[in-house]
């Protein structure tokens, strides 16, 4: 039983357009859920992470949406630049400790 | 600061051989994980431990032994190598703020 299901698997989009990758989650214990950029060779890195007392965040280009009720948070991209090419990963954790991570989106931002 | 530390880099291993990789961080955080990372599956958590001396099993933990002697060091066996243990691992740690750190990977080919 996969716990949190990412979308899509691959994205294109175009040098200065909205990327928008969505999660859905079913552990409502989850308490904790940050978004992983990745790249090439190298290990994930924290991009932007949300608690579930906020419906909204946003750091710079990078905005997380956060619908408690729907069980569901997405991971919007403004003006995407050709260095956001990545893989994202969402990620849902319990105050526990463990971490579940979504299979991945790749993001490819064309010039 | 390094933070986190994986060794070796990459590894070729014949079916049936073991190996042990090492996992090192310098930020004195008590939570620390090993994951695989398979094309398409996103990050699966194998093993991880919440402080010196303890470890839990993950999603995967078949195969695969851990031992946290040390608080800064993290070791993932593998006694008998098989061909579906092909993959990238990545070992993180956890800061207070549940941030995970990741080192930069160790890439196993069985044969």
């Amino acid at each position: 039983q996969q716990q949190v299901k990412q979308s899509p698997q691959s994205l294109i989009v175009q040098k200065g357009g909205i990327s928008i990758i969505n999660c859905a989650y079913e552990n409502t214990a989850f308490d904790y859920f940050p978004w992983y950029q990745q790249f090439p060779g190298k290990g994930p890195a924290l991009l932007i992470a949300i608690r579930p007392d906020v419906s909204e965040k946003k750091e710079g280009r990078f905005t997380i949406s956060f619908n408690k009720s729907a069980k569901q948070f997405s991971l919007h991209i403004m003006d995407s630049q050709p260095g956001d090419s990545a893989t994202y990963f969402c990620a849902a954790s319990t105050n526990a400790g463990k971490s579940t991570f979504g299979d991945g989106t790749t993001l490819t931002v064309k010039p | 600061n390094a933070g986190v530390t994986q060794t070796p880099k990459f590894r070729v291993l014949k079916t049936g051989q073991s190996m042990t990789l090492l996992c090192a961080q310098d930020m004195n955080h008590e939570y620390m994980y090993w994951y695989r990372q398979d094309p398409g599956m996103g990050l699966r958590l194998i093993h991880y431990s919440v402080g010196e001396g303890t470890t839990a099993k993950g999603e995967v933990p078949d195969g695969y032994n851990v031992s946290r002697l040390k608080k800064q060091n993290f070791l993932l066996g593998l006694e008998s190598a098989a061909p579906s243990q092909t993959s990238v691992y990545f070992c993180a740690s956890r800061d207070r703020d549940d941030i995970q750190y990741f080192g930069a990977g160790t890439r196993l080919s069985v044969l």
